[in-house]
């Protein structure tokens, strides 16, 4: 069974702060997708990573891939009130196709004005 | 653009009783996928569903059943409701080569 270990569970910052989200698994995902809920409403995919060691930036989010395709980090520059929400890593394993994501516990974002 | 479109948004019912849950998918996406996610928890897979066949089958009781239709709509049949039944039902989308999930508002169902 592939598991996310997804840390921290919960974070609390100031407006202003910078913040890394880690996702770990021992195993390899064929592609790796970060979302964020809202409570009562469905995730909304933020981005999808698939080439180890792939950077991308949305903004002020920088999402990486790891080199072996294991892990994957979020990090927010500068938080805003409104980045706050739950932000959930999800992989895909490595058979690709038609494959359930396997989702990490999330991580709570608050960012205090 | 078109998102994923599910009804009804908010169902109660009483235990034992049955519900259908619709999921109209993103037109051209030919994958669609049922998550139930409980409050403070993570999405959990129920079923998935490719071209019209069960493609993949998580965590769903026996007492629910899914199938996807020629329209690649897909229905979710829940029976003998239980009380922990109650939660967020999801579900997703997909049509593109990394299987790029994209989720609908959800349907919230209350058993009483």
């Amino acid at each position: 069974t592939q598991l996310l270990e997804q840390s921290p569970q919960f974070l609390s910052i100031q407006e202003g702060e910078n913040l890394t989200v880690y996702c770990n698994s021992s195993s390899v995902f064929s592609s790796l997708q970060w979302y964020r809920q809202e409570p009562g409403e469905g995730p909304v995919l933020l981005v999808t990573v698939v080439t180890g060691g792939e950077v991308k930036k949305l903004k002020r989010l920088t999402f990486q891939f790891g080199d072996a395709r294991k892990d994957s980090s979020l990090h927010i520059t500068a938080a805003q009130t409104g980045d706050t929400g739950l932000y959930l890593c999800a992989g895909v394993g490595v058979k690709g196709g038609s494959e359930k994501l396997v989702f990490g516990k999330g991580t709570k974002l608050t960012v205090n004005p | 653009a078109a998102g994923v479109i599910q009804s009804p948004r908010h169902l109660i019912k009483e235990k034992r009783e049955t519900a259908t849950l619709k999921c109209y998918p993103i037109p051209r996406h030919d994958t669609v996928y049922w998550y139930q996610q409980g409050p403070g928890q993570d999405p959990q897979f129920l079923i998935s569903f490719y071209e019209k066949m069960q493609s993949d089958k998580g965590s769903i009781p026996d007492r629910f059943s899914a199938q996807q239709f020629s329209d690649y709509h897909s229905e979710l049949n829940m029976s003998s409701l239980e009380l922990g039944d109650s939660a967020l039902y999801f579900c997703a989308s997909s049509g593109g080569a990394y299987n790029e999930q994209f989720f609908g508002p959800g349907t919230r169902l209350t058993v009483l």
